[in-house]
């Protein structure tokens, strides 16, 4: 049964600083790896998409990795800014299957 | 593209009614769309995968008998909340994917429901 670990729960930074935020995963037979943002009470945004064949995906500034074999992968957010409080979320979409399995979330805030 | 909708966007009601919530893939057509539940403060719960024109899938631990699913056409599914109880408050989200290939790939999420029940 995969399960997906985001470490940490909660990171507070001041603006400008550049951050990583953690997924882990339990078994590296996966599809695909999704980062998602969340801002309270809304749905989900879709941030990157990673392939399993995939090594990093970039977007702005935003670039995600991915380690199949350690079964990890990381977003790297460049020159944080108060607009990307949020939650960030990891969903592992494993082979075979058409579900995502969710992270428990990184509450994000960058203060002023 | 890609953009799926919900509906309501927030629905309050008592205990003992049902509720019914629409998710609507608006310029793609949706052979899987997917049903999550969130907890405050918790993460997304898959509930169901649904498939056009077959029952829903149901994951171990949700009612089939209260949480009705009907994927009618390739571009709605709905999600019936029967007989709802105070512990049925949550936030419900649907997804959808792009067949491609007969894989699938990246899920797009509707803007979820918030339901309260009194």
């Amino acid at each position: 049964k995969q399960e997906v670990t985001q470490i940490p729960a909660a990171l507070s930074v001041p603006e400008g600083e550049n951050l990583v935020l953690n997924c882990s995963f339990t078994d590296s037979a996966i599809y695909n790896l999704q980062w998602f943002r969340q801002d309270p009470g809304k749905g989900l945004t879709s941030l990157l998409l990673i392939q399993s064949s995939q090594r990093e995906q970039t977007s702005g500034r935003l670039n995600a990795s991915l380690d199949k074999s350690s079964g990890r992968s990381t977003l790297y957010i460049a020159a944080s800014q108060p607009g990307d409080s949020a939650t960030y979320l990891c969903a592992v979409r494993t082979q075979g299957a058409q579900k995502l399995v969710f992270g428990q979330g990184t509450r994000l805030t960058i203060n002023p | 593209g890609a953009v799926v909708s919900q509906h309501p966007s927030r629905v309050i009601c008592k205990s003992g009614t049902s509720v019914k919530i629409e998710c609507r893939s608006l310029d793609f057509q949706a052979t899987t769309m997917f049903w999550y539940r969130q907890f405050p403060k918790q993460s997304l719960m898959l509930m169901a995968t649904s498939n056009e024109g077959s029952k829903a899938t149901y994951e171990q631990g949700v009612e089939k008998d209260k949480f009705l699913i009907n994927h009618a056409s390739l571009t709605l599914s709905t999600l019936t909340v029967t007989s709802a109880h105070p512990e049925d408050s949550s936030f419900y989200i649907c997804s959808a994917t792009l067949p491609a290939g007969g894989t699938y790939n990246e899920q797009f999420f509707g803007p979820g429901t918030r339901l309260t029940v009194l």
